[in-house]
């Protein structure tokens, strides 16, 4: 079984500061690793994904994510973040092979002030 | 290319009446997944579709079932619902296995009282 730790459930940040959303996992397999994002009132969206290869992954809106095995951690990063940045980010594991399903983090509530 | 359709996007019913979800993939997607959003609990899986069969389930009460046709689109249903069932439900479809991602619908909100 697969279980994700997001270990802040919030991160206040100011406008145009960097921010990094830490997130760790445990799993027994080989797993692909996602974040996601959620706006209020919608569905998730795919921010970034890793697969395989290079540990540095960089996803959609300026964010990048580094899958670090012996730490078995995946952290969410951007340089410096905008005020349309503010939303839940999920981060999320699914088994390569095996069970097609994501397991969820509890998910991180981004707040950006100006 | 249109993305994931869910319908309704609001719901609100009583206890111990049944519901129905609907869900339309992406063209040519072939996986359809449900989960459960709540504050409480976060997202949870239900169950995962592929080629009208389920292949997978989660820990949910046979309250919960599901099923998907020819076409791909997929619906749930919950029977006598509980308060505890109010909740997100966010249907996800993919091409095959995980490995491409899951495109998400934007959910339908189910409210019991």
């Amino acid at each position: 079984a697969q279980s994700v730790t997001q270990l802040d459930s919030q991160v206040p940040v100011f406008e145009e500061a960097p921010v990094e959303l830490r997130c760790n996992y445990s799993s027994s397999v080989s797993v692909y690793l996602f974040w996601y994002v959620q706006y209020p009132n919608q569905g998730l969206q795919l921010l970034l994904k890793y697969l395989s290869g290079s540990t540095l992954v960089k996803g959609i809106n300026g964010f990048e994510a580094e899958f670090n095995k012996s730490q078995t951690s995946f952290h969410l990063r951007k340089p410096s973040v905008h005020i349309s940045d503010t939303a839940e980010y999920f981060c999320a594991v699914s088994e390569i092979q095996g069970a097609q399903k994501l397991v969820f983090g509890q998910g991180t509530r981004l707040t950006i002030n100006p | 290319k249109a993305g994931v359709t869910q319908t309704p996007r609001y719901l609100i019913k009583t206890r111990g009446q049944q519901v129905t979800l609907s869900c339309s993939p992406i063209s040519g997607h072939r996986s359809v997944s449900w989960y459960q959003q709540t504050p409480g609990q976060g997202l949870q899986f239900l169950f995962e579709y592929f080629s009208e069969t389920q292949r997978n389930k989660g820990n949910f009460p046979g309250r919960f079932s599901g099923r998907q046709f020819s076409n791909s689109r997929s619906e749930m249903n919950v029977s006598t619902l509980e308060l505890g069932d109010s909740a997100l439900y966010l249907c996800a479809s993919s091409l095959s296995a995980g490995a491409g991602g899951y495109t998400f619908g934007s959910g339908t909100r189910l409210t019991v009282v």
